[in-house]
């Protein structure tokens, strides 16, 4: 069946420094990928999303590309702030799913000054 | 605008209470759904309507029971509930419910059971 592996966190990291968020897939079909992002108490944010090999979803400085040979979507930012403290769920969903996201078990970053 | 609404937004409850949680959304999509989401976990799916009907239902207890009455509008409806249902209780959209359909969560309700 299909699944997602992110690393796990908390990752703890000064502000103004570089993010990486390792997010690697299984799927039987070819599937649509997304970063979520919670912020405490709050419901999920969709962040980016790529749905075919090579692209690059982007926001807020945050970027993730699709990369099928090594079935990964790597969340990255060039320089987080405190605001970016939150939880971040990489998903995926295919054609045959019926739309169901399968999502990763989520990364905790914590960002101080 | 990408907004799903939730109402309400924290409920305490007994276990022999009756009580409904509602999602609103008025951007024209298609598919609803309701997730469970405990602390520290990723959300779990437990329905999914599609063109207003139920399609997909993750074998959720009976206790449990959604209702899509229009397509802007989505309830769950709770009798006897026990204290492992306390979560937070996520209603989601998306514009047909196909694979690849990108969902946009609301901001969801906090639910006690005592």
């Amino acid at each position: 069946g299909d699944s997602v592996t992110q690393m796990e966190g908390p990752v703890t990291l000064s502000e103004e420094a570089f993010l990486t968020i390792n997010c690697t897939y299984t799927a039987t079909g070819y599937p649509s990928l997304f970063w979520y992002v919670q912020y405490p108490g709050e419901g999920l944010q969709l962040l980016l999303k790529a749905t075919k090999a090579d692209d690059k979803g982007s926001n807020k400085g945050f970027e993730a590309t699709y990369r099928k040979e090594t079935t990964s979507f790597h969340l990255e930012k060039g320089s987080v702030q405190v605001s970016d403290s939150a939880v971040y769920f990489c998903a995926l969903s295919t054609t045959g799913g019926g739309n169901k996201l399968t999502f990763g078990t989520g990364t905790q970053l914590k960002v101080e000054l | 605008d990408t907004e799903v609404t939730q109402t309400p937004k924290h409920l305490v409850m007994g276990m022999t209470n009756k009580k409904s949680l509602k999602c609103e959304q008025h951007m024209g999509h298609r598919a609803m759904y309701w997730y469970k989401q405990k602390a520290k976990k990723p959300p779990e799916l437990m329905f999914v309507y599609s063109y207003e009907k139920l399609s997909i239902n993750e074998s959720v207890p009976s206790r449990f029971s959604p209702e899509c009455p229009n397509s802007s509008l989505l309830n769950l409806h709770l009798h006897a509930l026990q204290p492992e249902d306390s979560a937070l209780y996520l209603c989601a959209s998306s514009q047909v419910g196909w694979g690849g359909d990108t969902q946009y969560f609301g901001p969801g309700t906090r639910l006690t059971v005592l």
